[in-house]
């Protein structure tokens, strides 16, 4: 079964610094990467995805996000956060197989102004 | 996301009471999906359908069921419920060879 890792739980930054969330998976076939955000009180969003090509990947709200391959990650980035940032987080990777999207346990970012 | 109707949104039960959570869709999508959000563990797939008549085990079925009657609606069941199941549900769809997964706006379950 795939799983996918986040491994920062909890980011605070200042304005203006640079953002870059991890994101891993462990799955050996074809998946389809996703970020997703929820901000407070609000439903899932999503932010940018990764099916095929350049492995650098643009969003909305000027994030990005890198898929290597080699080492199972996609990454989010984002060179200058905002206080509007400050949400949630999820990874999720789908299994084009099985259909099955499956999440990370979420990163939750908190931007001091 | 006005087209993925959960019911419903909030709902306090009695452990070993029985409940059936609500999902319609009206976008056409073939694939649907029940999730279950608590804090720290992110989404969990507990079914999902990736068309009418089919159902697939997620990481966390047990204690559940699903039915896909049809292509609008997804329904899932607690059979006998548990504290451990309070939790927010999400419902979700995406079509087949869609690129976006629609969610639901969440059904709150507490069980007491």
């Amino acid at each position: 079964a795939q799983s996918v890792s986040q491994h920062n739980h909890h980011v605070i930054l200042s304005e203006a610094a640079s953002l870059e969330l991890g994101c891993n998976y462990s799955y050996g076939g074809t998946v389809n990467l996703f970020w997703y955000v929820q901000y407070p009180g609000q439903h899932l969003q999503l932010l940018l995805k990764y099916f095929s090509g350049d492995p650098l990947v643009k969003g909305i709200k000027g994030f990005e996000a890198e898929f290597i391959k080699s080492k199972f990650s996609f990454n989010l980035r984002k060179p200058s956060v905002q206080w509007s940032d400050t949400a949630e987080y999820f990874c999720a990777v789908e299994d084009t197989g099985r259909r099955a999207l499956t999440f990370g346990s979420g990163t939750r970012l908190q931007v001091q102004p | 996301n006005a087209g993925v109707t959960q019911t419903p949104k909030f709902q306090v039960l009695k452990t070993g009471q029985s409940m059936t959570l609500q999902c319609a869709q009206d976008m056409n999508h073939n694939s649907m999906y029940w999730y279950r959000q608590d804090p720290g563990m992110g989404l969990r797939l507990i079914y999902y359908s990736a068309s009418e008549g089919t159902t697939d085990k997620g990481e966390v079925p047990n204690g559940y069921n699903v039915s896909r009657l049809n292509k609008r609606e997804f329904s899932l069941r607690l059979e006998s419920a548990a504290p451990s199941q309070t939790s927010v549900y999400f419902c979700a769809t995406r079509t087949f060879s869609g690129n976006t997964i629609y969610f639901g706006e969440g059904s709150w379950l507490t069980v007491v």
